[in-house]
């Protein structure tokens, strides 16, 4: 089963607009990281979120995690079209854990 | 750097036949990972080599696909014979991994493996 699941499955805002994904998952973490997908291309690193983190920034993504209901939510303010894309949340297993388990994504669609 | 390069980016063949997938992971990366993505399974876990060696291969579905890393800069992922039902998308990635935690990991473009 997956260890993380996005929601919602896909999102359609309007350019200038703020997306938020949310990601559930089941099992104890050290960190949690998100991922961009575009279309036909790999997944490429956002942002890394430790499990004695409660909030981190990067640029106009916000993440945050609340480990006790197991949760995490991306936040893109001032959405754009280059924004469209796949969107992926991947956990570990734990410390010393090397396997990342990723979900089956948000797809965003920003329209112009 | 020229970031994981992945070969073929397109891959079609026919039932029955060997496939071959490349990879040249990022230099200075001690580790590699096999990842199938399908709309309806998403992003699979096949393989994970640490300094080349095979760590964990549970992921790998059947005997018919076998992995292996020659060297630091370079891994193969083979399916013998292949199965429509292989079709699919692999990624190559690979991270550097410092006392075995998973910080980062960098994709490969992938390639799209059509199995008729």
């Amino acid at each position: 089963s997956q260890q993380g699941e996005e929601d919602p499955q896909a999102l359609s805002i309007q350019e200038g607009e703020n997306a938020t994904m949310n990601c559930s998952y089941k099992t104890s973490i050290n960190n949690l990281q998100w991922y961009r997908q575009n279309s036909g291309r790999g997944l490429v690193h956002l942002i890394l979120i430790r499990s004695n983190e409660r909030e981190k920034h990067s640029g106009r993504l916000r993440v945050t995690l609340d480990t006790s209901k197991k949760s995490s939510s991306l936040l893109i303010t001032a959405s754009r079209a280059a924004d469209t894309a796949s969107y992926f949340c991947a956990t570990d297993r734990g410390a010393g854990s090397y396997q990342l388990t990723f979900g089956k994504g948000t797809k965003l669609s920003v329209i112009p | 750097d020229a970031g994981v390069i992945q070969s073929p980016r397109h891959e079609v063949t026919e039932m029955g036949q060997e496939v071959t997938l490349r990879c040249k992971p990022i230099s200075g990366h001690n580790s590699l990972f096999w990842y199938r993505q399908t709309m309806m399974r998403g992003l699979e876990l096949l393989i994970y080599f640490n300094n080349n060696v095979p760590i964990d291969d549970s992921g790998m579905p059947e005997d018919r696909f076998s992995a292996k890393m020659p060297n630091a800069s370079f891994s193969t992922l083979k399916i013998q014979p292949s199965e429509p039902r292989d079709s699919a998308v692999y990624f190559c990635a690979s991270s550097f991994v410092p006392g075995g935690t998973n910080e980062k990991l960098f994709f490969g473009s992938g390639t799209q493996l059509s199995v008729l």
